[in-house]
């Protein structure tokens, strides 16, 4: 299963856009992008997933790097409610593996 | 819609007791999952299921056991309690595998004194 990479930790402040990396550099080509972001106390919540072309939805977008080895999730206005880990996954056979994804802490 | 729906929501286990995680989705999703948190880690996985009868094992399996007799029944159960297995334990199903978004519980939170 390939792996991905992420920043620990990232700051925004309200209402302001946010934009989380993922590194995947090993990815095959029939991989999809997830991610899903978990709030406190709360179980994992899927935001949004691609395999080649940019995809929007209304949480959030995804882009896409050309060569697949990277891509962005981007929330156009982060809100207080926004913050919460946010997990990048390329979901191997039958399974998900979650590293520690990237906590999100939204400034008022 | 309820989703997916775990009981208890919170437990507390003594050494050596056993005891059944309840997990039951009505989506009518073939795959089922069942995973752990440890504090400040990422989600693992311990078994997974593709459909009825159908079980397997992921990353995690050791002190746990599942079954899945129906669509909708995903129960873990976990026969010797250890302190080693406090922890939050999320449910999850999907309508399939690697493309399909997995729908999870709000966790069952065990603890093993």
């Amino acid at each position: 299963d390939a792996k991905t990479t992420q920043p620990n930790s990232m700051e925004s402040n309200e209402e302001e856009p946010v934009h989380l990396p993922c590194n995947h550099s090993t990815i095959s080509g029939t991989d999809y992008i997830h991610w899903y972001r978990q709030l406190p106390s709360q179980g994992p919540e899927y935001v949004i997933h691609g395999l080649t072309s940019n995809v929007n939805n209304r949480m959030a977008s995804l882009a896409i790097a050309e060569d697949r080895k990277s891509s962005t999730l981007i929330l156009h206005r982060a809100t207080l409610r926004d913050a919460a880990v946010y997990y990048c996954i390329l979901p191997g056979t039958y399974k998900y593996i979650f590293g520690t994804g990237t906590r999100l802490k939204v400034l008022a | 819609n309820a989703g997916v729906t775990q009981t208890p929501k919170f437990r507390i286990l003594k050494i050596g007791q056993s005891m059944t995680l309840q997990c039951t989705q009505d989506m009518n999703h073939n795959y089922m999952y069942w995973y752990r948190q440890d504090p400040g880690m990422g989600l693992k996985l311990i078994y997974y299921s593709v459909g009825a009868g159908i079980t397997d094992k992921g990353e995690v399996p050791n002190g746990y056991n599942v079954s899945r007799s129906t669509t909708e029944d995903f129960p873990l159960r976990l026969e010797l309690a250890a302190p080693s297995q406090t922890s939050v334990y999320f449910c999850a199903s999907s309508y399939g595998q690697g493309t399909m978004p997995q729908h999870f519980g709000d966790g069952t939170r065990l603890s093993i004194l």
